[in-house]
């Protein structure tokens, strides 16, 4: 039963257009999501996240929306960067566990010359 | 600078071995994880630990067991490798979840191992 859920498995955008990456997620105890950065052959790196409480953190050329009504959130990138070509996961955590966070499975995102 | 080392970047062992993952994170961290990540499956969570002797399962922990004697030091061990533990696994660290910190997990590099 896949709780976090990134329906797109690649996207391909030009270098300094916007890149929309989308995350579905079914729990409704989850109330704390964060976004991942992974290069090839390096751990994921932590991006950017958000409370449930709030619908919108902005941080440098990072954004993530959530909406949560329709359980779901999303990761902008503008302007995009050759530099941000990796595989980016979004994680939830459940407000009933201790520290586990739930994972996607992954965008593989490539900004192109 | 948060640290979380995983002892080797690649492992090759035979189906049947004991194989041994180790990771060591050196800011004091009461939360330690264990995960393995497999193309369109994403990262699971096999086994996590939120102090020094605790363990608790994660979503897929047939196969392995863990081992915590020491808060920095958190080991993964595949009884018996099987050719279906082919992955790459990844170790992460936190704090112990308070309304004051973001639970953000820092990652090691991951270590690939392959059973032959």
């Amino acid at each position: 039963d896949q709780q976090v859920k990134q329906n797109s498995p690649s996207l391909s955008v030009q270098e300094g257009r916007i890149s929309i990456l989308n995350c579905d997620y079914t729990n409704s105890m989850f109330d704390y999501f964060l976004w991942y950065k992974k290069y090839p052959a390096e751990g994921p790196t932590f991006l950017i996240s958000i409370s449930s409480i709030k619908d919108k953190n902005e941080d440098g050329r990072f954004t993530v929306f959530l909406n949560k009504s329709a359980k779901h959130l999303s990761l902008h990138i503008v302007p995009s960067q050759p530099g941000d070509s990796a595989v980016y996961f979004c994680a939830a955590r459940n407000t009933g566990t201790a520290s586990k966070l739930t994972f996607g499975t992954g965008t593989r995102l490539q900004v192109t010359l | 600078d948060v640290k979380v080392t995983q002892s080797s970047r690649y492992l090759v062992k035979r189906t049947g071995e004991k194989v041994f993952l180790e990771c060591v994170q050196d800011m004091d961290h009461e939360n330690m994880f264990w995960y393995r990540q497999d193309p369109g499956l994403g990262l699971r969570l096999i086994y996590f630990s939120y102090d020094v002797k605790m363990k608790e399962k994660g979503d897929i922990p047939e196969g392995y067991s863990v081992s915590r004697e020491k808060k920095e030091r958190f080991s993964l061990i595949l009884e018996s490798a099987s050719t279906n533990q082919t992955s790459m696994y990844l170790c992460a660290s936190s704090f112990l979840r308070t309304s004051f910190t973001k639970n953000i997990q820092y990652f090691g590099a991951g270590t690939r191992l392959s059973v032959l």
